[in-house]
């Protein structure tokens, strides 16, 4: 399948835990990648691999993975966690393309 | 620090050809995944194509027969070309960095806009 699935939008109290999800039949292959994008800016990464966090990401956020769902966590948003946040992985068809979700919005509130 | 810069066109007419170069610099240009994404205004990003670590170029099938990616390696600079151009193309263009599952560096992008 070359499709990743997420929920369009979530919305988090400040100091809060919110959790994102993606799925697909590609991340029974290959960990998912995680970007957030603020408005008007390009994406940044900020989780990949089975426990990656590039560094100057803050330790609030991390990322597992069950079968063909990842997950990635923020853990006591903080208001400049308010983005759009994509999922992304190898496709696990011909030619193994990269596949990006829809996007969720977080909202902090 | 690796940076990426970006540059081209911003306004297209239809059936023309969109035209981008990307530069690497602060860091290694070979052996990584070199790649170019898109995002259509207020829409989600979509892999356009890139070129592996090996001089491969992978490219989306449903942009195949329009899209020509290339490098050279002399100038760190890589190169993304998309034939007959639509409405539809319209989007900002990323140039990327990274390795075999994630993208670790993004270019500023540049907005595209295909219009009569």
């Amino acid at each position: 399948s070359s499709e990743l699935t997420q929920g369009p939008a979530v919305s988090v109290a400040l100091g809060q835990t919110v959790r994102i999800t993606c799925q697909g039949d590609s991340l029974r292959s290959d960990y998912a990648s995680w970007y957030q994008q603020k408005a008007g800016q390009a994406p940044i990464l900020v989780f990949f691999g089975k426990d990656n966090r590039p560094s100057g990401i803050p330790d609030r956020f991390s990322a597992s993975s069950s079968g063909t769902i990842s997950f990635l966590t923020i853990t006591g948003a903080q208001a400049e966690d308010e983005a759009d946040f994509y999922c992304s992985c190898r496709d696990n068809s011909h030619n193994h393309p990269v596949v990006f979700g829809g996007g969720t919005r977080v909202t902090v509130l | 620090q690796v940076q990426l810069h970006q540059w081209g066109a911003g306004l297209l007419k239809p059936s023309e050809t969109l035209a981008l170069t990307c530069t690497v610099s602060g860091g290694p240009f070979s052996g990584l995944y070199l790649t170019w994404i898109r995002q259509p205004p207020g829409k989600g990003l979509e892999w356009i194509g890139e070129v592996t670590y090996d001089g491969s170029v992978n490219v989306k099938s449903s942009l195949k027969s329009r899209v020509t990616i290339s490098v050279d390696t002399s100038k760190n600079q890589f190169s993304l070309k998309v034939n007959s151009v639509t409405a539809a193309d319209t989007a900002i263009y990323y140039c990327a960095r990274g390795g075999h599952s994630f993208i670790a560096t993004w270019g500023q992008g540049t907005l595209v806009t295909v219009s009569s």
